[in-house]
């Protein structure tokens, strides 16, 4: 069974920083890892899709890599913004027959200081 | 482009009453997969249509049901509700199976009193 694990849970840190949330997973048949941001009480917004072919996704000060035989992906967020505050998780899409939709973890909930 | 929409966004049922919950994929996404996001357990997988087909269930009692429509359209139906099932329940589309990634909609809140 798969199991995807976040670290850390939470991180507060001062605007303009760098920083690294980190994720897990058991099985490395997955088709493809994706990144997602949860303000409050609302719904997923996708951040980055990363295939299970690719290293790494791009997109603006969001950098995503993925690193399938041992099971890790990174995201890193350059010259963080109090906007940037949310739940991040990352979810993996597992390959092969009897496929169950996406397997989360429980996120990381990241508060900017102004 | 129109995103995922769910509806309605807010529901509030009584304990042994049934809810029918509604999302409209984005316009070609064949795909719906429905997930229950709750405090203590985060978001898990109820279960995935495709071409009006059911595809994959998760871990979930037979109390949770759903069907998609010829339009893609899908619906959740939760019956003989229990406090338990009060939750986030988030609708997400998706042009097909293999490596395609998911668009979720802004969710349905259900709290059963």
């Amino acid at each position: 069974k798969q199991e995807v694990t976040q670290i850390p849970a939470a991180l507060s840190v001062p605007e303009g920083e760098n920083l690294v949330l980190n994720c897990s997973f058991t099985d490395s048949a997955i088709y493809n890892l994706q990144w997602f941001r949860q303000d409050p009480g609302k719904g997923l917004t996708s951040l980055l899709l990363i295939q299970s072919s690719q290293r790494e996704q791009t997109s603006g000060r969001l950098n995503a890599s993925l690193d399938k035989s041992s099971g890790r992906s990174t995201l890193y967020i350059a010259a963080s913004q109090p906007g940037d505050s949310a739940t991040y998780l990352c979810a993996v899409r597992r390959s092969g027959g009897g496929a169950d939709g996406l397997t989360f973890g429980k996120g990381t909930h990241l508060i900017i200081q102004p | 482009k129109a995103g995922v929409t769910q509806t309605p966004r807010y529901l509030i049922k009584t304990r042994g009453q049934q809810v029918t919950l509604s999302c409209s994929p984005i316009s070609g996404h064949r795909s719906v997969s429905w997930y229950q996001q709750t405090p203590g357990q985060g978001l898990q997988f109820l279960f995935e249509y495709f071409s009006e087909t059911q595809r994959n269930k998760g871990n979930f009692p037979g109390r949770f049901s759903g069907r998609q429509f010829s339009n893609s359209r899908s619906e959740m139906n939760v019956s003989t509700l229990e406090l338990g099932d009060s939750a986030l329940y988030l609708c997400a589309s998706s042009l097909g199976g293999g490596p395609y990634g998911y668009t979720f909609g802004s969710g349905t809140r259900l709290t059963v009193v």
